[in-house]
């Protein structure tokens, strides 16, 4: 079985600063890792994935997370945060298993708050 | 449809009453998910359908809750004689077969008082 671990469940940062919201995961098998987005009173939207490759993604909205695999991360960065990007945030995961079926585990969510 | 349509958007009901969740994916989305997330937690797995097979309903808490999608397309979550402890928002989710990362609906926001 996995879990996912987001350590910081708000993260407070002024605009134009950069960001990195923590994701840890616990598997015993191979897996895949995702972040999503949900801001107020929408659904959840996928911001970026890692399934194989390259361990930096790149995703929407200007963001990036690096899969580590010795350390079982997965941060989430933003080089300059905007009012906009004020959400929450879901680390994920999912056994990488080639079926087209994924039930991903979700973390508890970290509240990015951004002001002026 | 544009995205995955939850309906209805919230639903207070008493204790003891069923309750009927519906979910209309993106079209020609195969694949359908329902998740619950309880308040200050990532949501949490239910059940999976591939067409209108269910595949995996290994998250349904108990025999209270099933789901169906009868006709491979819109599906409907029903939970009977609901408790208190069932208030949650309730997403559906659906994905193109072999689709890493689903599209995610608002959701339906129960209230069991």
């Amino acid at each position: 079985a996995q879990s996912v671990t987001q350590l910081d469940s708000q993260v407070p940062v002024f605009e134009e600063a950069p960001v990195e919201l923590r994701c840890n995961y616990s598997s015993s098998v191979s897996v895949y890792l995702f972040w999503y987005v949900q801001y107020p009173n929408q659904g959840l939207q996928l911001l970026l994935k890692y399934l194989s490759g390259s361990t930096l993604v790149k995703g929407i909205n200007g963001f990036e997370a690096e899969f580590n695999k010795s350390q079982t991360s997965f941060h989430l960065r933003k080089p300059s945060v905007h009012i906009s990007d004020t959400a929450e945030y879901f680390c994920a995961v999912s056994e990488s298993l080639n079926t087209g079926f994924q039930k991903l585990v979700f973390g508890t969510g970290t509240r990015l708050l951004v002001s002026p | 449809g544009a995205g995955v349509s939850q309906s209805p958007r919230y639903k207070v009901t008493k204790r003891g009453q069923d309750v009927a969740l519906r979910c209309d994916p993106i079209s020609g989305h195969v694949s359908l998910y329902w998740y619950r997330q309880a308040l200050g937690q990532g949501p949490e797995f239910l059940t999976y359908f591939n067409y209108e097979a269910q595949q995996d309903k290994s998250g349904l808490p108990n025999d209270r809750f099933s789901a169906e999608r009868p006709e491979g397309s819109i599906s409907t979550l029903t939970i009977q004689r609901t408790e208190q402890r069932d208030s949650a928002m309730y997403r559906c989710a659906s994905s193109l077969v072999g689709n890493y990362g689903y599209t995610f609906g608002s959701g339906t926001r129960l209230t069991v008082v």
